[in-house]
């Protein structure tokens, strides 16, 4: 089965400075998608970035870029100029693309809290 | 605007009092499905519809109920709530079960069950 781990469960950050949250995760499979998803106080569940594992270059949105490691099942978040609107919570999440193994189900990451400080 | 609403957005109820939250999407997809979100667990499946009449158990799904009627509208249902189903839940939905790179999520809906 897929889990994915998100070991720090809060984090803070100055603002405009970078932080790096990190995730990992365990499957078998070799073709899915993972997903970096953002939580304000709103509680909305924001999507921020997504990866296809078949594609070798890291994504990219904006301030947000992650590394994604394949090999060793990572897939970090890296904020840079960090804005006091990027302090919520974000979560890691899995998606198996293809195969029995597809019911559309995404595969979270326990969250990690972000706090952008002034 | 495209969007997946849910109704209530919050809800306070006693154990025991059967209750319903709606979802509908306005995008014409295929794939709806609930999740439960709960400290330190994140989010959790508790059902999905992969279309219309075809529903099937997520990773969370005992005490609750869905139906699927129509495409637009996955209800979740709660026959007799009890405090561990206290919690804060989302609707989402996609294109297909494959097209998980576009899915949309409601606003979620706060339960408190006493």
């Amino acid at each position: 089965a897929q889990t994915v781990t998100q070991s720090q469960p809060e984090m803070s950050v100055q603002e405009a400075e970078t932080v790096t949250l990190s995730c990992t995760y365990d499957t078998s499979e070799n073709n899915y998608y993972l997903f970096w998803y953002k939580q304000p106080p709103s509680r909305q569940m924001i999507l921020v970035i997504r990866q296809e594992a078949y594609k070798q270059q890291n994504a990219t949105e904006n301030r947000f870029s992650v590394n994604f490691q394949k090999a060793a099942k990572s897939f970090s978040l890296k904020i840079s100029d960090s804005q006091l609107g990027d302090t919520a919570m974000y979560f890691c999440a899995f998606a198996s693309i293809y195969g029995s193994s597809n019911t559309g189900k995404l595969i979270f990451g326990q969250g990690t809290t972000l706090q952008v400080k002034p | 605007e495209a969007q997946v609403t849910q109704n209530p957005r919050y809800l306070i109820t006693v154990t025991g009092k059967k209750l319903t939250v709606t979802c509908s999407q306005n995008m014409n997809h295929e794939y709806m499905s609930w999740y439960r979100q709960d400290p330190g667990l994140g989010l959790r499946q508790i059902y999905y519809s992969m279309n219309v009449e075809v529903t099937d158990k997520g990773d969370v799904p005992e005490g609750y109920k869905v139906s699927r009627k129509e495409k637009r509208n996955f209800p979740l249902i709660l026959e007799s709530p009890s405090p561990n189903q206290t919690s804060l839940y989302f609707c989402a939905s996609s294109l297909s079960s494959e097209r998980l790179d576009e899915q949309y999520f409601g606003p979620g809906t706060r339960l408190t069950v006493t």
